[in-house]
Formats: structure tokens, sequence, C-alpha cells
């Protein structure tokens, strides 16, 4: 069975600082990876993901995210964070065959003048 | 206009009402799906629909229904509603290759 692992409910940074959430999937094979970001009161927006080629994905707002096989890991990071930011953040992994995601329980951000 | 809508945006019923919530797309996508969103769950599929005549139970399809009215309308039921069932709900659409999922803004239902 699928499964995606967030192990960080809640994350407090800087505002400046570098920043790293991290994602883990056990799947049988390579998955599709995303990465969506909720604002308060909204729905979810994509910010970057990864189907095949360079493991280092660039996505919106300055995120990038890195796929790495031997540690079934896709973690985000941002080098300065901005308040703006502040949010929460899904992990997701999508099977290469059928249309179906599964969310990890999400970590949310909290950034820190 | 957004691509994905979903009405209403918040409802309040009562035990044992039936509720239905509604999600139009513009995009163009065959795929569309429910989710719920609990706190510190994440999202969780309800059921999700490859075509108008193609629709699949998710995760946690029991105490729900759903209708695909055409390819740009997809509606979620609630037949009998409890409590446990107060969350926001997602409605999303995606193409048949699998790719990016695009969502609605959120239902957020609440069940007294």
């Amino acid at each position: 069975a699928q499964s995606v692992t967030q192990p960080d409910i809640h994350i407090t940074v800087s505002e400046g600082a570098s920043l790293e959430l991290r994602c883990n999937y056990s799947y049988g094979a390579t998955p599709y990876l995303f990465w969506y970001v909720q604002s308060p009161g909204q729905g979810l927006q994509l910010l970057l993901k990864y189907f095949s080629g360079d493991t280092l994905v660039q996505g919106i707002k300055g995120f990038e995210a890195e796929f790495k096989r031997s540690q079934s890991s896709f973690n985000l990071r941002k080098p300065s964070v901005h308040w703006s930011d502040a949010a929460e953040y899904f992990c997701a992994v999508g099977r290469r065959t059928g249309n179906q995601f599964y969310f990890g329980t999400g970590t949310s951000l909290t950034v820190i003048p | 206009d957004a691509d994905v809508t979903q009405t209403p945006r918040n409802r309040i019923t009562k035990t044992g009402k039936r509720i239905m919530l509604e999600c139009s797309q513009t995009k163009g996508h065959d795929r569309m799906y429910w989710y719920r969103q609990d706190p510190g769950l994440g999202l969780r599929l309800i059921y999700y629909s490859f075509d108008v005549k193609d629709i699949n139970k998710g995760e946690i399809s029991d105490g729900y229904s759903v209708s695909r009215q055409a390819q740009a309308k997809f509606s979620l039921s609630l037949e009998s509603a409890i409590p446990n069932q107060t969350a926001l709900y997602f409605c999303a659409t995606g193409r048949e290759s699998t790719d990016t999922q695009y969502f609605g803004p959120g239902t957020r239902l609440t069940v007294l």
C-alpha cells in the first residue's frame, strides 16, 4: 500500500532563514511526486512536481525539491523564507497507473519576523 | 473566473439531513475527485470519476455518494449527515495522463 509521511507537523522559521520540509513515501515503483501549498482559507496550489528526469525540480515562489530514490524522499526547500510563505504544505504521491493521489498529513509553517 | 468552483462554500446542517455539495470545472478535464480534509489527517479521497460513466470509491466512501452529471460537474451527497462528517471538502480535476490535480476552493461543512 502506498503511504506518504511528513514527519514534521509544525515548523517555525525566521524570515530570511532557509527551509526544508521533509516527505517520505512508500511505493513499489517510482511514483509521481508533488508538493502543494494551502494558504489559510484557500484551496491547494501546486508548488512543483516530479515525473522523471532531473531529480532536482524547481517550482513557483522560489521553492525546489529533490527526489532521492535511495531514501524514498522528496524534500521541499527554500533558501530564504518570506513571511507570505506561512501556510500548510502537503506532499502527495501519484501512481503511474491510474490517477490517484495519496497525501501526507501536512506540515504547518509559521514564519516569525 | 475560477477553473474549479464549489458550491456552497460554507454549510451548516443538522444530523440526519441530506446534503449535496457541487463541483463544476471549466478545465475540460475528464477526471474529477472529491476529498475531505481533517486536521492532522491531510486529504483523504472519497470518490473519483474518470469519465461520466466511470465512478470509483476512494479510501473513505462510506456515508457518501456521488453523481457525475456531465464532464464538467461532479456532485457529492451525504444522504444522512452525521457530526463526524464535519470537515473541509475539496473537489479536484485532472487530465487522463497522470498529471497535476487542480483543486477548488473547498466547502466547509458543519454537521450539528
